[in-house]
């Protein structure tokens, strides 16, 4: 079974502008996670979709938002982009996140640079 | 609120030696419990887990992690670190039921000392 995957893996981009970061779950996963991970703040959780419906949703700003299609796959976006923006961003898919006993697959992330 | 307290940013070891990376939740109900590693460059990936039933968890590459209820703690340990274990753990929490969110600790980067 192939893996999460998430596209692009890396990605420069200047202050004010905007990104799309794509993931594809595992085949069969309908929850789909996204989180933020930095040095100083480590593993932030940014939102939580399952069968096309935001479930859960971290302390981001409205600038970030995401959304899920009907195959699973999902996207998020960050407008108008802030140096701090630059983070791993990691995508994890699920059979469904809520029952506990499923356990998260992750994607090997997308590295943001924004100058 | 739910929360999962890795005390430890870094644990630096020598190879060989025994290791334990501490995890703390704060959580008086049922939980899920759950170590997650992520190798350096990788996304993460599960460890090992706790659901129900026996205490000690066991992993295929010679970690184990004990649930002790009393204490709210779920301890990672290894009898004897390899230079491959050089790796970021994160420690994550979920309460039992739906529409409870995965908490998860800041992390600890396990250093391992030639």
């Amino acid at each position: 079974k192939a893996g999460v995957t998430q596209t692009p893996r890396y990605l420069i981009k200047t202050r004010g502008q905007q990104v799309t970061l794509s993931c594809s779950p595992i085949s069969g996963h309908r929850s789909v996670s996204w989180y933020q991970q930095t040095p100083g703040q480590g593993l932030q959780f940014l939102f939580e979709y399952f069968s096309e419906t935001q479930r859960n949703k971290g302390n981001f700003p409205g600038r970030f938002s995401g959304r899920q299609f009907s195959n699973s796959r999902s996207e998020m976006n960050v407008s108008t982009l802030e140096l701090g923006d630059s983070a791993l961003y990691l995508c994890a898919s699920s059979l469904d996140l809520w029952d506990g006993a499923y356990e998260q697959y992750f994607g090997p992330g997308t590295r943001l640079t924004v100058t | 609120a739910q929360s999962v307290t890795q005390l430890d940013s870094q644990v630096p070891v020598f190879e060989e030696a025994p290791v334990e990376l501490r995890c703390n939740y704060s959580s008086s109900v049922s939980v899920y419990l759950f170590w997650y590693v992520q190798y350096p460059n990788q996304g993460l990936q599960l460890l090992l887990k706790y659901l129900s039933g026996s205490t000690l968890v066991e992993s295929i590459n010679g970690f184990e992690a004990e649930f002790n209820k009393s204490q709210t703690s779920f301890h990672l340990r290894k009898p004897s670190v390899h230079i491959s274990d050089t790796a970021e753990y994160f420690c994550a929490v979920k309460r039992r039921g739906s529409n409870y969110q995965l908490i998860w600790g800041a992390g600890t980067k396990l250093i391992i000392k030639p």
